[in-house]
């Protein structure tokens, strides 16, 4: 079936520590797209991804870093210099076009140990 | 850049009920989506409806884009219609902007 996985489902970082997520799509989509959701509230735009070897910031990008080495993946990383990190991430992706559908994957749960 | 507010923020029903969600956008916009947030925190397509109306079983969505509002209407709600309904909505480039949901509960 075409779709987006997001791997692992839960994650735990220990302090100073970085950790990735994995997000992999086969909808042969162009653009690809990070999100945080925080309890109780909508998502917010971390980076996003239009091309391969291209990305750029979103609204809350400090303390996060992704790649782009092939169109079917965009793993995010979160550094240790996010101090914040507990919250459900949320890959999407999209063919090119801001008058495109945006689909997601089941996210995953990062907590703090 | 482009605001979204959704209302209600919170919705009781009883297992049959109809209900409207509304959402109000800033600014015009290219694109509008519909996701429902199931309790498992899947995020699930609705609607893609920038504007006109669409219908999709007991769900349907209409959007009018001149006075910048989409509304989302659920007949004979079910308790596994109960979770989070996001309106998003895009000006331009690739920022969508989510609201802040409307939290449904319905009861059997």
């Amino acid at each position: 079936d075409g779709g987006i996985t997001q791997s692992p489902k839960y994650l735990f970082r220990k302090e100073g520590q970085n950790v990735t997520l994995s997000c992999e799509q086969n909808l042969n989509h162009d653009a690809m797209y990070w999100y945080r959701q925080d309890p109780g509230q909508g998502l917010r735009l971390i980076y996003y991804s239009q091309i391969v070897n291209d990305f750029q910031k979103g609204d809350i990008a400090e303390g996060y870093s992704v790649s782009r080495e092939k169109k079917e993946s965009f793993p995010l990383t979160v550094t240790s210099a996010q101090k914040n990190p507990t919250a459900f991430y949320l890959c999407a992706s999209s063919w090119l076009g801001g008058n495109q559908p945006q689909h997601f994957g089941d996210g995953t749960r990062l907590s703090i140990l | 850049g482009i605001q979204v507010e959704q209302s209600p923020p919170d919705l009781i029903l009883q297992e049959g009920a109809n209900s409207t969600l509304r959402c109000n956008f800033s600014d015009s916009v290219n694109n509008l989506q519909w996701f429902h947030q199931n309790p498992w925190g899947q995020l699930i397509n609705l609607f893609y409806i920038p504007s006109g109306t669409k219908q999709n079983g007991r769900l349907s969505a209409t959007t009018v884009a001149t006075e910048r509002y989409s509304l989302l209407y659920i007949s004979s709600s079910q308790t596994t219609d109960s979770g989070v309904y996001f309106c998003a909505a895009l000006k331009y480039g690739n920022k969508l902007v989510f609201g802040a949901g409307t939290i449904l509960r319905v009861k059997s």
